[in-house]
């Protein structure tokens, strides 16, 4: 069946541009996840959704970041004003049912976006 | 606060050999652990998990890992690799929802 997709795959951006990346999750996925991967490290949790509820948004770098997932199934994250450490992987990921207090679900993700910004 | 350590940045083996890569964990309360591959330019593929039960999970592609709770390690296993199996490898840590990951081990498998 289809997996988690993500476009664009690569975006290049100019310092200072604002950037729109999308995730697909897998259908009828509940929970859906936002990681950034920085060259050479592991992901980190950038922001977690339940359907269309943004339940934890602790792991977002600065206000500049901003996601949503209006209708509980496709989510944007949204950067605003790029800055060069703003480049690295973005991972999306999805689960069936993933509450806070249920460990154990396995997120499957997608192929990532690679953002440079320059 | 939970996180992750993979102590190995590389592992090298020839095909045909034990492969091992190894993961310890810190976690409070229970721990569900996680192991990932990711090929180049591709997302990360789910291997294994372990929830709770038997410590030796059996996972994808012939891997299985290891739960020790006294030394809190994960280690992942396979007992012949191949050389498909060179890629980078995830261990990852969770005790809710958000996964905490490890900075990876490369593993090269030659022929």
């Amino acid at each position: 069946g289809a997996g988690v997709s993500q476009s664009p795959r690569y975006k290049v951006a100019k310092r200072g541009q604002d950037v729109a990346l999308r995730c697909d999750p897998i259908s009828g996925h509940v929970s859906l996840f936002w990681y950034q991967q920085a060259l050479g490290q592991g992901p980190e949790f950038l922001t977690y959704f339940q359907n269309e509820a943004q339940l934890d948004k602790s792991g977002l770098p600065s206000d500049r970041f901003f996601a949503e997932r209006p209708e509980g199934s496709v989510s944007t994250l949204k950067i605003q004003r790029t800055q060069q450490e703003d480049s690295a992987v973005y991972l999306c990921a999805s689960s069936l049912i993933a509450e806070k207090g249920l460990a154990g679900d396995t997120q499957y993700f997608g192929p990532g976006t690679r953002l440079t910004v320059l | 606060a939970q996180s992750v350590a993979q102590p190995e940045d590389q592992v090298n083996v020839a095909e045909g050999n034990p492969l091992t890569v190894k993961c310890t964990y810190s976690v409070s309360g229970n721990p569900y652990l996680f192991w990932y591959v990711q090929y180049p330019n591709r997302g990360l593929q789910f291997l294994l998990k372990y929830i709770t039960g038997d410590n030796l999970v059996k996972g994808s592609y012939g891997f299985e890992a290891e739960f020790n709770k006294s030394q809190t390690s994960f280690h992942l296993k396979k007992p012949s690799a191949l050389v498909s199996d060179s890629a980078l490898y995830f261990c990852a840590v969770s005790n809710d929802y958000k996964l905490s990951f490890g900075a990876g081990t490369t593993v090269t498998v030659r022929a």
